[in-house]
């Protein structure tokens, strides 16, 4: 069965840095891209960014939003997907998810449950 | 705001049918699949249907989806209380690079 499971979510302040993670079972992690999606308090989900799969270099994509402050990695190793979010603004509080990528950008087929991170003083 | 535009809301009474569009532009919808999403309060979004209008394993056929030109529909059919959540239309913006999330429509079954 295909688990995706979030953690490293908390509360921090403005500026600092955290490190989510997405670790997987049940699938052949290596061919996989997986996604961050997010969800602010009462609003709609936004994507966050993603990484590909070995075959096309694990290269990454990301929101205009969050370009140049998180960056996504990979270790196939141990099938887990990690967020490294830095600069953290207010704004990047939300509930954030992980998703396996199906055959198209926007098939996302398995979600985590989510952990939230609250950026505030 | 969002570039794939959803209405914020729709209503039916249960066992009837609704719509929900999302439209796009012909760099998103008009040039890429559309997947749709099911969020009930308080849980993680799910797949309804990928690549247009296919159904996961386990998605029942009283959900449809379609794709005409720069703009997606998802259908539902024989509502049922538990339909009641939020939807989202997903595509790929090949100029932004981006994925795109519409900005999601509130379902209520009255």
């Amino acid at each position: 069965e295909v688990h995706l499971v979030e953690s490293g979510g908390d509360l921090v302040q403005p500026g600092r840095s955290l490190r989510l993670s997405c670790t997987t079972s049940g699938f052949y992690f290596g061919v996989f891209s997986i996604t961050w999606v997010r969800q602010a308090p009462g609003k709609g989900l936004e994507w966050v960014g993603f990484i590909r799969n070995e075959e096309y270099g694990r290269t990454t994509e990301y929101a205009a939003s969050v370009r140049g402050r998180f960056t996504i990695s990979r270790d196939d190793s141990r099938s887990i997907v990690y967020l490294q979010m830095d600069s953290l603004e207010p704004e990047d509080t939300a509930v954030y998810y992980c998703a396996r990528r199906g055959n198209s950008y926007g098939t996302l087929d398995y979600w985590g449950q989510g952990t939230p991170v609250t950026v505030s003083s | 705001q969002s570039v794939l535009t959803q209405p914020p809301s729709v209503s039916a009474a249960p066992g009837q049918k609704v719509t929900i569009s999302c439209s796009g532009g012909s760099s998103n919808i008009g040039s890429d699949y559309v997947s749709w999403y099911q969020q009930l309060p308080g849980t993680a979004p799910k797949l309804l249907i990928y690549d247009n209008n296919k159904r996961p394993s386990g998605i029942p056929d009283r959900f449809s989806g379609s794709k005409s030109g720069t703009s997606a529909t998802l259908g539902i059919s024989g509502l049922q209380t538990g339909d009641e959540a939020d939807y989202y239309c997903v595509t790929w913006d090949r100029s932004l690079s981006a994925v795109l999330f519409g900005g999601g429509t509130k379902l209520t079954v009255l």
